[in-house]
């Protein structure tokens, strides 16, 4: 069955830091990876995805993902935090032969000046 | 383009009262959604229709939720009556569908219910 740990509930920063969540994901095969970002009363936003090629993924807002199987994990990183990133970040995995998406628990990001 | 749209926003009612969400998808989009956001966790599936079939109701409690989309774009969630441990965050999204799981969701804002 597939499944999402992200093992860092919560995380704080300084502005202009750099950052990276972790997500680590259980799947027998090849999944397709997600990032999405939640700000506090919105929906949703996806930041980027992974299906195949080239496992470094450009996303928007300047983040970057990168798929390494080996270890089952599709971190999210930045290089430079700004205020407006404190958010809840959510990582998921989907199978290939469903829309289905399943999602980790979320990792909050707060954003010191 | 306008996005997912839900109403209401927000919520109150009290324990056995029944209460309904309304969800209107991105025009186009055959697949949607609705999850449920417990506080401090991630999505979870309830309903998944492609078009007005569900597809995946697996994790719906039908003995109080229930859903419809009766022509393929609008859709309500029901819940009656409703308790306690209901309150949370319903969250509507919807896709094309591909059928291959490498579409990108687009989710509404949510309805945040308060059971009291």
């Amino acid at each position: 069955a597939q499944s999402v740990t992200q093992p860092d509930i919560h995380i704080t920063v300084s502005e202009g830091a750099s950052l990276e969540l972790r997500c680590n994901y259980s799947y027998g095969a090849t999944p397709y990876l997600f990032w999405y970002v939640q700000s506090p009363g919105q929906g949703l936003q996806l930041l980027l995805k992974y299906f195949s090629g080239d496992t470094l993924v450009q996303g928007i807002k300047g983040f970057e993902a990168e798929f390494k199987r080996s270890q089952s994990s599709f971190n999210l990183r930045k290089p430079s935090v700004h205020w407006s990133d404190a958010a809840e970040y959510f990582c998921a995995v989907g199978a290939r032969n469903t829309d289905k998406l399943i999602f980790g628990t979320g990792t909050r990001l707060q954003v010191f000046p | 383009e306008a996005g997912v749209v839900q109403s209401p926003r927000y919520k109150i009612i009290e324990k056995k009262q029944p209460v309904a969400f309304w969800c209107n998808p991105i025009s186009g989009h055959n697949t949607l959604y609705w999850y449920l956001q417990n506080l401090g966790q991630g999505p979870e599936l309830l309903i998944r229709y492609e078009n007005e079939e569900a597809v995946d109701d697996s994790q719906l409690p039908k003995d109080r939720f229930s859903a419809e989309r009766l022509k393929g774009v609008d859709s309500t969630l029901k819940i009656q009556p409703a308790e306690l441990g209901d309150s949370a965050v319903y969250l509507c999204a919807s896709s094309r569908s591909l059928g291959t799981g490498n579409n990108e969701q687009f989710f509404g804002p949510g309805t945040r219910l308060t059971v009291l």
